[in-house]
Order: structure tokens, then sequence, then C-alpha cells
């Protein structure tokens, strides 16, 4: 069963725009959220994370959304540039575990 | 240059034939563990370890096996591989477990492996 899910395995969004990926998860005991990206031929690298104690964490153009409630997140690149092409995965955890639960990914393509 | 190193890069091999793919960390990192990337399915961990000597099945160990005697090294084992193995595996690792950081792990480049 996919506890993290991202249901869009894709989006395209233009240069300057906003791009929203989403990312929903089943396991109410989550309390740590991350986003990685992942070029081709490259490993994935850490983005963005937030705890379950806050609601919104901003770092630059990368911005991430908790909402514990409805068990979804989501994060918010504003503007989006072309380099932000790639594979975004989001990932969840929580404190009496040691491993990180990914989802499937959502590829985004920033076009001029 | 901290990093996470994986070798090799690329592998075909045949049903049955043991191989090994290493990783190695340069950072001294408690936590290492292995993922392998399918189509629609992410990420997903084989094993971790917590420490040298520490190690624990993740959610699709079947088929690999771990060892972790030094810090910084930690194989991927293949006794026999099948074509199921057939994948794209990373290796990671992180400062420490048990706080926020030690969930920003750092990954190596990948090895695709393909077992015909």
């Amino acid at each position: 069963d996919q506890q993290v899910k991202q249901n869009s395995p894709s989006l395209s969004v233009q240069e300057g725009r906003i791009s929203i990926l989403n990312c929903d998860y089943t396991n109410s005991m989550f309390d740590y959220f991350l986003w990685y990206k992942k070029y081709p031929a490259e490993g994935p690298t850490f983005l963005i994370s937030i705890s379950s104690i806050k609601d919104k964490n901003e770092d630059g153009r990368f911005t991430v959304f908790l909402n514990k409630s409805a068990k979804h997140l989501s994060l918010h690149i504003v503007p989006s540039q072309p380099g932000d092409s790639a594979v975004y995965f989001c990932a969840a955890s929580s404190y009496n575990t040691d491993k990180l639960i990914f989802g499937t990914g959502t590829r985004l393509q920033v076009f001029p | 240059e901290a990093q996470v190193t994986q070798n090799p890069r690329y592998l075909i091999t045949v049903t049955g034939k043991k191989l090994t793919v290493t990783c190695s960390q340069n950072m001294n990192h408690e936590y290492m563990s292995w993922y392998r990337q399918d189509p629609g399915l992410g990420l997903r961990q084989i094993y971790y370890s917590m420490n040298v000597e520490v190690t624990d099945k993740g959610d699709v160990p079947e088929g690999y096996k771990v060892s972790r005697k030094e810090k910084r090294n930690f194989p991927l084992i293949l006794e026999s591989p099948s074509p199921n193995q057939t994948s794209l595996y990373f290796c990671a690792s992180s400062l420490s477990t048990g706080t926020a950081s030690s969930y920003e792990q750092y990954f190596g480049p990948g090895t695709r492996l393909t077992v015909t």
C-alpha cells in the first residue's frame, strides 16, 4: 500500500509562472516531510523539508505547505525556471522510525 | 568534496552470477541506506544501517544482502541476481538518526543494473 502518493506523474509550466506539486499521505504518524529533486543520471538531492508542527516553510523560490487534517503537502516554486525541470519526490517519516517513505515522483517541465 | 560514491555506475549481468555494488561516503555519516527506483513505484528502501555492524531490512529486502564493517562503506550484495532485480539503485547517507537532519539524506549517482 502506497503510504505517500504523488498523483500527477507530470506537470508542464511556463517559465516565470508558479509550479505546484502535490503529495498526499495516509499514515497519520508521519511527522516530518521532505522534497527531493532529481535530474537525469544523478541521485536525488534534498530540496526543502517541513516538520508537522509547522504549516509552511520557505526557502527562496521554494515553499512547502502542510495541511495535516487533509494529509496533504504541496511544493510551490515561484517563479519557475527552466533549470527547475526535474523529477520531484516527496518523502515522509516519523521520529520513531529510521525510514523515509518516498512517493512515486512528479516530472516537472518548465518551458520558455 | 562531500559525496557518496557508487561503483559501478552501469552493470549488465546474467541470472545467478553474484555481484556487489559498492557504496562509500566521506562525510562520517552514521546512517546509510540502499534504495531501488522503478517506474511508477518511486524509491523503495532495500536495507539500511544505523552504524557499524548494525543493519536492518527496509521494505524490499528479498534477494539482497548488505554489510557494514566500516563506517564509510555499505556494499549491496546480490548473491543470485534475477531479472526482477533489474533496476536503478541508489545509496544514501545521513548524519544520524533520531533528528530532523537524519532525514536529509545525501544520495550517490546511482547504479543501473540489468539482469538478463
